[in-house]
C-alpha cells in the first residue's frame, strides 16, 4: 500500500491531452514539493517534474504539474504513442521522514 | 553529465545480506551537495524508497526497512553503497541507486535484479 494515491490506469487519444491524480497527506504533498517519473518497460524512471511544477531540462511543455492542498496533478498534452508508460508522483514525508511514492499510474495512449 | 551505475550480485540466499554498490560519474559525491538515494522496484510493483546519505554522512531510511537497511559512503571512489541484511524472497527486486535533493531524484542508475533465492 503506497502513502501517495495514484489511479492504476487513465487512458486518451492521441494528440488529446490526459491528467492523473496524486493523493496525500499534511505530512507530504500537503507540506512539501511534488515530483513526477516516466518509467518505460524494462527502463530506470525518467524525471519529468520537480518542485510541483518545474520542468528538468530537455522536458517538452507538453508535460505540466500543479498542486493543490494535498494532491497534486501531471498533465500531459499533445498525447503520442510513445508516451505509453508508467508515471509515478513523489515526494518527502515529514512524518515518516522517509521518500515516498504513488503505486503508479499506466497511461495508455488508444 | 552525471551518470549512476549499480553493480552487485544478481543471486542472494535468503537470511543473508544483500550488498550494492553505487559507482558515479560526472559529480563528486565527496563535494556534492546533494542526496544520494537507494530505491527499489519488485516486478510489476511499484517505487519504494529504500533510504539516502549526505556527503555529511547523515542517513535517513524508510522506516519499515530501518532496522535492516545500512547506506555508506565510500568518497575515494566516489561511490555509495547498500547493505540490507536478513532478507527474505519479498527483497526480489529491481534496486536503482540516485543522486537527489529533498523531494526529486534525477538521474537514476539503470537498475540492476536482485534475486532472493536458496
Amino acid at each position: 500500500q503506497s502513502v501517495l494515491t495514484q489511479p492504476p490506469s487513465v487512458s486518451a487519444a492521441p494528440g488529446q491531452k490526459v491528467t492523473i491524480s496524486c493523493s496525500g497527506s499534511s505530512s507530504n504533498i500537503g507540506n512539501n514539493y511534488v515530483s513526477w517519473y516516466r518509467q518505460l518497460p524494462g527502463t530506470a524512471p525518467k524525471f519529468l517534474i520537480y518542485d510541483n511544477n518545474k520542468r528538468p531540462s530537455g522536458i517538452p511543455d507538453r508535460f505540466s504539474g500543479s498542486k493543490s492542498g494535498t494532491s497534486a496533478t501531471l498533465g500531459i498534452t499533445g498525447l503520442q504513442t510513445g508516451d505509453e508508460a508508467d508515471y509515478y508522483c513523489g515526494t518527502w514525508d515529514s512524518s515518516l521522514s522517509a521518500g515516498v511514492f504513488g503505486g503508479g499510474t499506466k497511461l495508455t495512449v488508444l | 553529465q552525471v551518470q549512476l551505475q549499480e553493480s552487485g550480485p544478481g543471486l542472494v540466499k535468503p537470511s543473508q545480506t544483500l550488498s550494492l554498490t553505487c559507482t558515479v560519474s560526472g559529480d563528486s559525491i565527496s563535494s556534492s551537495d546533494y542526496y544520494w538515494s537507494w530505491i527499489r522496484q519488485p516486478a510489476g510493483k511499484g517505487l519504494e524508497w529504500i533510504g539516502r546519505i549526505r556527503t555529511s554522512g547523515s542517513t535517513n531510511y524508510n522506516p519499515s526497512l530501518r532496522s535492516r537497511v545500512t547506506i555508506s559512503l565510500d568518497t575515494s571512489k566516489n561511490q555509495f553503497s547498500l547493505k540490507l541484511s536478513s532478507v527474505t524472497a519479498a527483497d526480489t527486486a529491481v534496486y536503482y541507486c540516485s543522486r537527489g535533493w529533498l523531494t526529486w531524484f534525477d538521474p537514476w542508475g539503470q537498475g540492476t535484479l536482485v534475486t532472493v533465492s536458496s
